[in-house]
C-alpha cells in the first residue's frame, strides 16, 4: 500500500515532442504528489508538485494530470528538449508524516 | 539563498568501519529528511527530524541513526558499514510547519570497500 508505481522505466522522445511519464499509488491518504527532475551527479530538484484537490497543474511546460478516483497522476513535458534529457522521480506524501514515497524514476533522453 | 549543503561530497570507508555525514538545512528551515538512493532500490526515506526531535523513521536497521541540533544542522551516522551501505545519502530541508516541499541537497557518495 505504500508504492509509488512509476512507468515507463525509460523514454526517448524528439526534441520538440511530448513527454509523458505515468504513476500510480494505492495509499488514499496520500495527499501531496510532487516530481523531481535529477541529473546524473546532482541531487534531486523539485519541479511541479500537486493536491488532489486539483485535476491538473500546469508550470510552464510541465503539466501534472491528477486523477483521484484512479488513483493515478501523470506529468506531462510540452516542447521536450535535449536539456531535459534527466532521470524523473514521482513522489507521495502523507502531509501528517511528511515522508515521501518515490517512484523506480524514470530515465528520459530527448534527442535532437 | 543558500541551499541544502551536504558534506562531504565523497567519502571512501572500509567495511566495518563507521561514518558521519551532515546536512545544512536552507536558512529557517527547521525539518530534515534523509533518504538513500541506490540504483536497485531507488530512493528510499531513513528519517526525518524538526526541531531535534525524530519525526519519523523509514525501515532500516538500527545502524543508522541520526540527530538534529538546535541550528537545525543534521547529522547521520551509520556505524558497521557493509558493502550494500554503498549509496547516494540525500539530505532534503522543509520549512516545516506544515509546508510539504522538499528541496534536497546533492547528497554524499558513499563507497564502502
Amino acid at each position: 500500500q505504500q508504492q509509488v508505481k512509476q512507468s515507463p522505466q525509460s523514454l526517448i522522445v524528439q526534441k520538440g515532442g511530448i513527454s509523458i511519464i505515468n504513476c500510480a499509488y494505492e495509499n488514499t491518504a496520500f495527499d501531496y504528489f510532487p516530481w523531481y527532475q535529477q541529473f546524473p551527479g546532482k541531487g534531486p530538484a523539485l519541479l511541479i508538485a500537486i493536491r488532489p484537490d486539483v485535476s491538473e497543474k500546469k508550470e510552464g511546460r510541465f503539466t501534472i494530470s491528477f486523477n483521484k478516483s484512479a488513483k493515478q497522476f501523470s506529468l506531462h513535458i510540452m516542447d521536450s528538449q535535449p536539456g531535459d534529457s534527466a532521470t524523473y522521480f514521482c513522489a507521495a506524501a502523507h502531509s501528517g508524516t511528511y515522508k515521501y514515497i518515490f517512484g523506480t524514476g524514470t530515465r528520459l533522453k530527448v534527442l535532437a | 539563498k543558500a541551499g541544502v549543503t551536504q558534506t562531504p561530497r565523497y567519502l571512501i570507508k572500509t567495511r566495518g568501519q563507521q561514518v558521519t555525514l551532515s546536512c545544512s538545512p536552507i536558512s529557517g528551515h527547521r525539518s530534515v529528511s534523509w533518504y538513500q538512493q541506490t540504483p536497485g532500490q531507488g530512493l528510499q526515506f531513513l528519517f526525518e527530524y524538526f526541531s531535534e526531535t525524530q519525526r519519523n523513521k523509514g525501515n532500516f536497521p538500527g545502524r543508522f541513526s541520526g540527530r538534529q541540533f538546535s541550528n537545525s544542522r543534521s547529522e547521520m551516522n551509520v556505524s558497521t558499514l557493509e558493502l550494500g551501505d554503498s549509496a547516494l545519502y540525500l539530505c532534503a530541508s522543509r520549512s516545516g510547519g506544515g509546508n510539504t516541499e522538499a528541496f534536497f541537497g546533492q547528497g554524499t557518495r558513499l563507497t564502502v570497500v
